[in-house]
C-alpha cells in the first residue's frame, strides 16, 4: 500500500496569513493527489484534484502542486472560515490511501 | 446539481449485518463510480472500497475483504454498502462519494453513523 505522510499535523495561523501543507507518497503516484476539506460533524469537501486543479467552485486562495512524491496545498489570505482538518489522499493506485490530517487553527 | 444522499444512522450489535444507503442524482448515474470510505471518531479515513455502476466491477480494501458488499441499482441510481459481522471497531461514519479516474472524488454524501455496541 502507499503511504501518504502529511505535515504539520496541526498549526495555528492568522487572519491574512499564508500557509502549506506538505503531503508526502511512498511511492510516485503519477500526480493523482487529491485534497479535501473537512469541518467538524461534515462531510470532506474537495478542494483539489490532479495535484494542483482546482474543482468548481472552490476560491483560488486554495492551490496545489508538487509531482512524483512530493506535495503542498496552499492556502492565502486565511479567514476563519477556512479553520478546518486538510487531507491528502492518493487515487493512483488500490487501496485509495490518505494523510493522517492537518487541523488548522485561525 | 449533483447530490449524494444516503441512509440515516444505524445501531447495531456485535456480529450483525447493517446495509447503508447512497442515492446519486443530478448526474449520469453510470458515468463515475462509487467509492466507500469510513472514518472512525475522531481519526481519519480509511478507504473501504469501490464499485462502477456501470460494469458492476468492485475493488475491496483487504480490511474488510470478505465481509463487505457493495452493490448498485441502476433503476434507482442507488449504491449500497453491506457490511457483516460487525465488530466493535467498525464504529464509524460511512461516506460515498462519486469519483473518476482523472479527477478522484468529486461529490460526498452527507455521511452515515453506524455504532457498533452490546
Amino acid at each position: 500500500d502507499i503511504q501518504m505522510t502529511q505535515s504539520p499535523s496541526s498549526l495555528s495561523a492568522s487572519v491574512g496569513d499564508r500557509v502549506t501543507i506538505t503531503c508526502r507518497a511512498s511511492l510516485v503516484i503519477n500526480n493523482y493527489l487529491a485534497w479535501f476539506q473537512q469541518k467538524p460533524g461534515k462531510a470532506p469537501k474537495s478542494l483539489i484534484y490532479a495535484a494542483s486543479n482546482l474543482h468548481s467552485g472552490v476560491p483560488s486562495k486554495f492551490s496545489g502542486s508538487g509531482s512524483g512524491t512530493d506535495f503542498t496545498l496552499t492556502i492565502s489570505n486565511l479567514q476563519p472560515e477556512d479553520s478546518a482538518t486538510y487531507y491528502c489522499q492518493q487515487y493512483n493506485s488500490y487501496p485509495l490511501t490518505f494523510g493522517g490530517g492537518t487541523t488548522v487553527e485561525i | 446539481q449533483v447530490q449524494l444522499m444516503q441512509s440515516g444512522g444505524e445501531v447495531k450489535r456485535p456480529g450483525a449485518s447493517v446495509r447503508v444507503s447512497c442515492k446519486a442524482s443530478g448526474y449520469s448515474f453510470t458515468n463515475y463510480g462509487i467509492t466507500w470510505v469510513r472514518q472512525a471518531p475522531g481519526e481519519g479515513f480509511e478507504w473501504m472500497g469501490w464499485i462502477s455502476p456501470y460494469t458492476t466491477n468492485t475493488n475491496y480494501a483487504q480490511s474488510v475483504q470478505g465481509r463487505l458488499t457493495l452493490t448498485t441499482d441502476r433503476s434507482t441510481t442507488t449504491a449500497y454498502l453491506e457490511l457483516r459481522s460487525l465488530r466493535s471497531d467498525d464504529t464509524a461514519t460511512y461516506f460515498c462519494a462519486r469519483e473518476s479516474p482523472q479527477d478522484g472524488a468529486t461529490h460526498w454524501g452527507q455521511g452515515t453513523l453506524v455504532t457498533v455496541s452490546s
